[in-house]
């Protein structure tokens, strides 16, 4: 089975410029979480999706936003990027019809705003 | 409100166990993960407890005291290669996980 994709890897954007990144997630995962990891600090939660709608959400400012299509895959988009948005952005996917559902997370892509 | 609490950091040698803690603090809570995060790379599952007591799994066991609102990750014959953070999670009944700040654990030789 493959696993959570994530794409791009890497992006290199600069400050007030726009950016989308995109997770696939594991076949049958209908749930999809997204999270920004700064050096030295946890998981910051973004939001969740299931079945298209947005279930949860973090405190993230209204430029960051997301969404997931009918295959389950999901997008985020930040906008008028900031120095602070350079971070690496981890989706995990899960079956998400419990609350007990293990997340499997993909590779993560690595943003840097200059 | 919700809070989660790791050591920030934690040094053990090569061969020993080390004991690994998080309390928190959540209303309608379900279960808590452990998960491992080497440097650069994404979380990987390790464990998820449910229910009180101790769950073994080969060097690594999770214990889970609802009442106290306490976990532990135990890490037996450590390897180099457990170098790594590891992440204590919380799930809540609105679906919703909470995350602590993880542990940093340096394995000396």
């Amino acid at each position: 089975k493959a696993g959570v994709t994530q794409t791009p890897r890497y992006l290199i954007k600069t400050r007030g410029q726009q950016v989308t990144l995109s997770c696939s997630p594991i076949s049958g995962h209908r749930s999809v979480s997204w999270y920004q990891q700064t050096p030295g600090q946890g998981l910051q939660f973004l939001f969740e999706y299931f079945s298209e709608t947005q279930r949860n959400k973090g405190n993230f400012p209204g430029r960051f936003s997301g969404r997931q299509f009918s295959n389950s895959r999901s997008e985020m988009n930040v906008s008028t990027l900031e120095l602070g948005d350079s971070a690496l952005y981890l989706c995990a996917s899960s079956f998400g019809g419990t609350n007990t559902d293990t997340q499997y997370f993909g590779p993560g892509t690595r943003l840097t705003v200059l | 409100g919700q809070n989660i609490d790791q050591p920030t950091e934690m040094t053990a040698t090569e061969g020993a166990i080390v004991q690994i803690n998080c309390t928190y603090q959540t209303s309608g809570f379900n279960g808590l993960f452990w998960y491992q995060q080497h440097a650069g790379e994404a979380p990987t599952f390790l464990s998820y407890n449910v229910l009180d007591g101790l769950e073994e799994k080969g060097r690594f066991s999770s214990f889970l005291s609802r009442s106290k609102g306490y976990s532990y990750l135990l890490l037996k014959e450590l390897q180099m290669k457990d170098s790594a953070s590891y992440l204590c999670a919380v799930t809540r009944s609105n679906y919703q996980l909470i995350w602590g700040a993880g542990t940093k654990l340096i394995i000396k030789p």
